[in-house]
């Protein structure tokens, strides 16, 4: 069946600091990729998503792109900010599995000032 | 207007008790799920409905069952609840398509004392 697995947290980074959230799954086919956000006390928000090997997901200054050579949609973020915390996951649907997403077990981002 | 919404958002009830949650969703999505997520974040996939059919069914306690009257809601009941089943319980739709957005309510705190 379909499995993802991400760094373990919590990451904790000052502010302006690179981020990187590692993520590698397991699918048959052709699964899509999705990074959500899950801030302090709501739910969750899709950040950015990718649907075929070697598209690059991006949405407010965080990238992550679809390697299906090494089946990894690392998230990236080239200088985050306080706002920036909260706890990420990484995520697949279909491949030849069903429409519902599979989460990793998510990975907490603590930025300081 | 919120595009999925859930009811309640806080919930504390006594062990033994059975309790509803309701979900609506306004954005024309034909298929609905609910999710639950544990104490330390891990979110799983509890049930689907497509055009108010069952499609996901995991391996749930049958103290849990989901209703969906129409497209737009899907409640899910608990019964007998049990001190384990304290979670929160996320709603969320999405179109049909494994690249679709899949868009998530703000959760249910679920708390059995």
């Amino acid at each position: 069946g379909n499995s993802v697995t991400q760094m373990e947290g919590p990451v904790t980074l000052s502010e302006e600091a690179f981020l990187t959230i590692n993520c590698t799954y397991t699918a048959t086919g052709y699964p899509s990729l999705f990074w959500y956000v899950q801030y302090p006390g709501e739910g969750l928000q899709l950040l950015l998503k990718a649907t075929k090997a070697d598209d690059k997901g991006s949405n407010k200054g965080f990238e992550a792109t679809y390697r299906k050579e090494t089946t990894s949609f690392h998230l990236e973020k080239g200088s985050v900010q306080v706002s920036d915390s909260a706890v990420y996951f990484c995520a697949l649907s279909g491949g030849t599995g069903r429409r519902a997403l599979t989460f990793g077990s998510g990975t907490r981002l603590q930025v300081q000032p | 207007d919120t595009a999925v919404s859930q009811t309640p958002k806080y919930l504390v009830t006594q062990m033994g008790n059975d309790k509803s949650i309701k979900c609506e969703q306004n954005l024309g999505h034909d298929t609905m799920y609910w999710y639950k997520q544990d104490s330390k974040k891990f979110l799983k996939i509890m049930f689907s409905y497509n055009n108010k059919e069952l499609i996901i069914n995991e391996t749930v306690p049958n103290r849990f069952s989901p209703k969906s009257p129409d497209k737009a809601h899907l409640n899910l009941h608990i019964n007998s609840l049990e001190l384990g089943d304290s979670a929160v319980y996320f709603c969320a739709s999405s179109t049909q398509g494994t690249g679709n957005t899949i868009y998530f309510g703000e959760g249910s705190w679920l708390t059995v004392v």
